[in-house]
């Protein structure tokens, strides 16, 4: 499936290191998410983005910073992260915001910090 | 307490079987409710909505208590293909709070 996908699928990185995720739906959703799933964990939601316009942070530290260009992409910027960050980031489409809508998610991203 | 609670498990389940998973939150105020599917090292699926009445796809039935503020997921007639974690979510205001999963593994 090709609904959402995220590049790159796996990623090693160092703790100075500066790197960005990428997410691209080809959903015509209007929503789009950033979540983290850390081992034996919920998925925790970490952005939430309306038309472009971030409507919720969920007090995500500031090493993580969202960019979203238009409402097909989503971009998660990574800089000075530590080991704790590594898991796998998910990201998710929908077509609106608010929770009756289906999200669809894509495949994640892998993350590692040594 | 957690937002979204799930028992863990794993539940380890004989092909046929029936196997049943709860999940309880805890704010009142929600008002849409699904169970996910997530393979090993797959993405979040939408297996199902929770309507209030209860609703049935196949096998699958889930069904919603509010004033106890608990979900359920029945499965019927495991397949090994059911073998996955069922994640029970839960709609904030603009956001789905999600259970940390049930790992079913269906043997045969």
């Amino acid at each position: 499936e090709t609904g959402v996908t995220q590049t790159p699928r796996h990623l090693v990185m160092g703790m100075t290191n500066k790197k960005s995720l990428k997410c691209e739906q080809h959903l015509g959703h209007n929503a789009m998410y950033w979540y983290k799933q850390s081992a034996k964990k919920p998925l925790e939601l970490m952005f939430v983005y309306s038309l472009e316009e971030r409507v919720e942070n969920n007090s995500v530290p500031s090493r993580f910073s969202p960019e979203c260009p238009n409402s097909s992409h989503l971009f998660l910027h990574l800089h000075t992260l530590q080991p704790e960050d590594s898991a796998l980031y998910l990201c998710a489409s929908s077509q609106e915001v608010g929770g009756t809508y289906e999200q669809y998610f894509g495949p994640g991203t892998r993350l590692t910090v040594t | 307490r957690k937002e979204v609670e799930q028992d863990p498990g794993p539940f380890n389940v004989p092909e046929g079987a029936t196997v049943a998973f709860n999940c309880t939150y805890s704010n009142s105020a929600s008002q849409s409710f699904f169970w996910y599917r997530q393979d090993c090292r797959k993405e979040p699926k939408l297996l199902m909505s929770v309507y209030s009445s209860g609703n049935e796809d196949g096998r699958f039935t889930a069904q919603l208590n509010r004033a106890s503020q608990y979900i359920s997921l029945l499965i019927r007639d495991s397949k090994l293909s059911d073998s996955a974690t069922y994640l029970c979510v839960v709609n904030g205001n603009n956001d789905m709070r999600f259970g940390a999963g049930t790992r079913l593994t269906v043997k045969p």
